[in-house]
């Protein structure tokens, strides 16, 4: 069974430095998603980035960032300049290996505070 | 282009009404897939389709649960009869089921606004 786990429940950084959110998955097959998702405070999920298991380079958007170490099984998600709009919950979640299968496991989020 | 719409974004009702959630998944997608969220158990899969047919309703509490998707652009959760318990933020997904290339995102599930239900 696939499994995700984010170690961080909370984090609280400074406005306009760096934030990495850790991730760390589970499983046994070559071939799989990675995903993150912010949730802010008004509910909504919201997509910010796709790794797939084969791609050779990390994925970027704006700025966001996902540090993607295959042999540690972790897929890091780092934001950099953090804004106060970036307070939210981020999920980390994983599609499975048979492609056949679309159920998602997420991880129980981790809570991030920017402070100004 | 819309995103996945959702409705009613609020629901209060009484313990044993009937509840009806609404999604319309984003056009050309042809993956749906149903949430539950509550503080206690995290993101629940409740049931997926795919082409308009249920995959896996594993995630389904029970019986007083039942879901449809009549057609490519409309799916309905049902609870009958609502429990205080079901209190939770329903979510609604969809995708497009596809390969799996490098480089993209074709799998990625975008979300609905939520449905926040509360059963008294």
């Amino acid at each position: 069974a696939q499994k995700i786990t984010q170690t961080q429940p909370g984090m609280f950084v400074q406005e306009k430095e760096a934030v990495t959110l850790d991730c760390t998955y589970d499983t046994s097959d070559p071939s799989y998603g990675l995903f993150w998702y912010k949730q802010p405070s008004s509910g909504e999920m919201i997509f910010l980035i796709y790794q797939g298991s084969y791609d050779q380079q990390n994925a970027t958007e704006g700025r966001y960032s996902l540090n993607f170490q295959k042999a540690r099984k972790s897929a890091n998600l780092v934001i950099s300049a953090s804004q106060l709009g970036d307070s939210a919950m981020y999920f980390c979640a994983m599609s499975p290996p048979d492609f056949g299968n679309e159920k998602l496991t997420f991880g129980t989020g981790t809570r991030l505070t920017i402070i100004p | 282009d819309a995103g996945v719409i959702q409705s009613p974004r609020h629901e209060v009702t009484e313990m044993g009404q009937e509840v009806t959630l609404r999604c319309k998944p984003i056009s050309g997608h042809n993956s749906l897939f149903w949430y539950r969220q509550t503080m206690m158990r995290g993101l629940e899969l409740l049931i997926y389709f795919n082409n308009n047919v249920p995959i896996d309703d594993s995630g389904m509490p029970e019986d007083r649960f039942s879901a449809k998707m009549p057609n490519a652009s409309f799916s309905t959760l049902k609870i009958q009869p609502s429990e205080p318990r079901d209190s939770a933020v329903y979510f609604c997904a969809s995708s497009i089921k596809g390969q799996r290339l490098a480089g993209g995102d074709q799998e990625t599930q975008y979300f609905g606004p939520g449905t926040r239900l509360l059963v008294l």
